[in-house]
């Protein structure tokens, strides 16, 4: 698990409301991730965080927003929830940004009805 | 930007075969290409990586092998067990901070 904390692990919400996730690492890993895992699309990157107050957009950022005021922690926003934000949602760090590999979370699950 | 292709979407082997996972990128500038698996309710976790300097790699039961002039790349994962059924998935990436995932494949592996 590479010491990362999602939480929360499961929550249902309601379209238009406004949802948090939190990433929490305990190993001072500079690069962290937000992911969304969907059938038939695999992972794709929603942002990325290279630093605390460092983001950036990944293939899939529309509808959602992130903030790091802190290296442990990365927060993934969807500012007013939609039905096809329904999703798993996984955050990850990458321990050696030489290696390019990443440690994944045990993910979020999402369902906005 | 990148795209990976993963096949087949699903297979299923008896315990002891062997079991071969496919997948192309399109972008040639890819040098770094890790293969996951995710067991039910949990994250995916890396088993093994190989990079574009290399043509295969083995670890144990499972080796991958890339071949960088077709674009393509395999995880192949001798004397299946059972434990080995989970959902495996591909990834390539060029700039570390833009892995494309294929979309998966889940194994099962029938005792």
């Amino acid at each position: 698990d590479a010491g990362i904390t999602q939480s929360p692990r499961h929550k249902v919400t309601e379209t238009g409301t406004p949802v948090t996730l939190r990433c929490h690492q305990t190993e001072n890993h500079r690069y962290m991730y937000w992911y969304r895992q969907d059938p038939g699309h695999g992972l794709r990157l929603i942002h990325y965080s290279y630093g605390v107050k460092d983001t950036d957009k990944g293939e899939v950022s529309d509808g959602y927003s992130v903030s790091r005021s802190k290296t442990e922690d990365f927060l993934l926003t969807l500012e007013s929830a939609t039905s096809s934000q329904t999703s798993v949602y996984f955050c990850a760090i990458n321990r050696d940004p030489n290696t390019g590999e990443l440690f994944f979370g045990e993910g979020s699950r999402l369902t906005v009805l | 930007g990148e795209n990976v292709e993963q096949h087949p979407s699903t297979l299923s082997v008896q315990e002891g075969d062997s079991a071969v996972i496919k997948c192309t990128y399109s972008d040639s500038a890819s040098n770094y290409f890790p293969w996951y698996k995710q067991e039910l309710g949990k994250g995916p976790q890396l088993i093994i990586d190989i990079r574009s300097n290399v043509g295969e790699k083995k670890d144990q039961r499972i080796a991958v092998t890339l071949n960088k002039t077709a674009k393509h790349f395999s995880l192949h994962i001798t004397e299946t067990q059972p434990e080995d059924s989970a959902v495996y998935f591909c990834a390539a990436t060029a700039n570390n901070n833009d892995m494309r995932f294929g979309a998966g494949t889940r194994l099962t592996v029938k005792p």
